[in-house]
């Protein structure tokens, strides 16, 4: 099974401030992952799939990298409403199985 | 837009079946480029799949839970159903159910129910 790790769980940042989540696989899922956004109380919204293929609808201060087994989301300059937390997930062996990392929380410093 | 929407009992008593449903309007459930997946959050943590379905019924679970998993579809209807057998405490999370590529390389996981809170408790 791959395993997927991200890092921090969380963070504190201020408005403005340039973010960077890493997520790192247990194995080479190639470009195979895709970044998500919670807000409390609300369904993940697909930010980035294929590692760096930004979704519609989607500001272009996030963006990802990476490739293999090391994969990073950017927020470039932070606004209020992205304080929520952000889940990595591999779809390399999609659909035979889904797998998510542990979630980073960014809160308000 | 498409929209999906579970329903189900909240409540489930422990050792009983847990079964939900998502209802699948404003899009096709029979689209061939995609599976329609359950996927849970216990409360305060992070987000676990349960399985997947093709319109046709082809059917991938989490190795974890596939001896409780059961998922199925109805295409007349537009929906797809689950049920986990042998319900504890543990299961007791908010059931999400949504929408993903058959390819991963091509898309995530990109419409979402607004999911379903589940107690087990007698």
């Amino acid at each position: 099974d791959i395993q997927m790790t991200q890092s921090p769980s969380s963070l504190s940042a201020s408005v403005g401030d340039r973010v960077t989540i890493t997520c790192r696989a247990s194995q080479s899922i190639y470009s195979y992952l895709n970044w998500y956004q919670q807000k409390p109380g609300k369904a993940p919204k697909l930010l980035i799939y294929a590692a760096s293929s930004l979704q519609s609808g989607v500001p272009s201060r996030f963006s990802g990298s990476g490739s293999g087994t090391d994969f990073t989301l950017t927020i470039s300059s932070l606004q209020p409403e992205d304080f929520a937390t952000y889940y990595c997930q591999q779809s390399y062996n999609t659909p035979r199985a889904l797998t998510f990392g542990g979630g980073t929380k960014v809160e308000i410093k | 837009q498409l929209q999906l929407q579970e329903s189900g009992p909240g409540l489930v008593k422990p050792s009983e079946t847990l079964s939900l449903t998502c209802t699948v309007s404003g899009g096709s459930i029979s689209n061939n480029m995609y599976y329609w997946a359950w996927i849970r959050q216990p409360p305060g943590k992070g987000l676990q799949w349960i399985g997947s379905i093709y319109y046709r019924g082809s059917t991938y679970y989490n190795p974890s839970l596939k001896s409780r998993v059961t998922i199925s579809v109805d295409t007349s209807k537009s929906q797809f159903s689950l049920k986990l057998s042998s319900a504890t405490a543990a299961d007791a999370a908010l059931y999400y159910c949504a929408r993903h590529k058959i390819v991963g390389a091509t898309g995530g996981i990109d419409y979402w129910g607004q999911g379903t809170l589940i107690t087990v408790s007698s």
